[in-house]
């Protein structure tokens, strides 16, 4: 069984402050990462992808990822209320039968107070 | 741009009954497409993926099936409802590449009674 596994939280920061979440995964062949951010009742959204190691920012948001030690994280800086939300780990491992899915952590819930 | 709808958001049916929910994507050709189901404090589970029309893989053993009967439209469907179908479930479709980005659609409460 392929895992992904993150901190189930909550992580709770003052509003300006970093936030950080971390997450681990199981298969050394993995290739690609993705953060998603899940309001309560919507659906996830994409808000970072990578693809090499080091790390990617964009915007408040910076992905670090290391493939040795096989973690991945999400650095959110400047902190605000409306970051509260859960935060899932996504690795794209390759499939026997095709077809690229994503493996999913069960995600680690933000707290941003003001 | 590319766009994708699932219907409906909500649903509430008793144990037995029969399930069909849909997903459609515009704006592009060929996509995967898949069903994920998130249950409480359980995380995304994908259920399952196409890669072309009539071409549908299975991740677990359930009493639900898919089917892609056109290139962008993939139906999550049931014959008798358990109350362990009970979840949020998310239609989602990437690019036919190796480094996917999946997006998703807007999801469907389903509550079994």
């Amino acid at each position: 069984q392929k895992e992904v596994e993150q901190n189930s939280g909550p992580l709770s920061v003052p509003e300006g402050a970093i936030a950080s979440l971390n997450c681990t995964y199981s298969d050394r062949g993995s290739q690609s990462f993705f953060w998603y951010r899940q309001y309560s009742g919507k659906s996830p959204e994409l808000i970072m992808s990578i693809y090499s190691n080091g790390d990617k920012e964009d915007g408040r948001f910076t992905a670090q990822l290391n493939k040795a030690s096989q973690y991945v994280s999400l650095l959110i800086r400047d902190s605000q209320p409306s970051d509260s939300a859960t935060y899932l780990c996504a690795v794209n491992s390759p499939n026997s039968n095709s077809g690229y899915a994503l493996n999913f952590g069960k995600g680690t819930s933000l707290l941003v107070t003001p | 741009s590319q766009t994708i709808h699932q219907w409906p958001a909500t649903l509430v049916q008793p144990v037995g009954s029969p399930l069909s929910l849909e997903c459609t994507v515009e704006g592009t050709s060929n996509p995967n497409l898949y069903w994920y189901r998130q249950a409480a404090g359980r995380g995304l589970q994908l259920l399952f993926y196409s890669v072309g029309i009539g071409q549908i893989s299975s991740e677990v053993p359930q009493n639900l099936s898919a089917s892609r009967p056109q290139d962008r439209q993939f139906i999550l469907s049931s014959k008798k409802l358990l109350l362990s179908d009970s979840g949020f479930y998310l239609c989602a479709w990437s690019e036919g590449t190796t480094n996917e980005k999946l997006f998703f659609g807007s999801g469907t409460q389903l509550s079994v009674l």
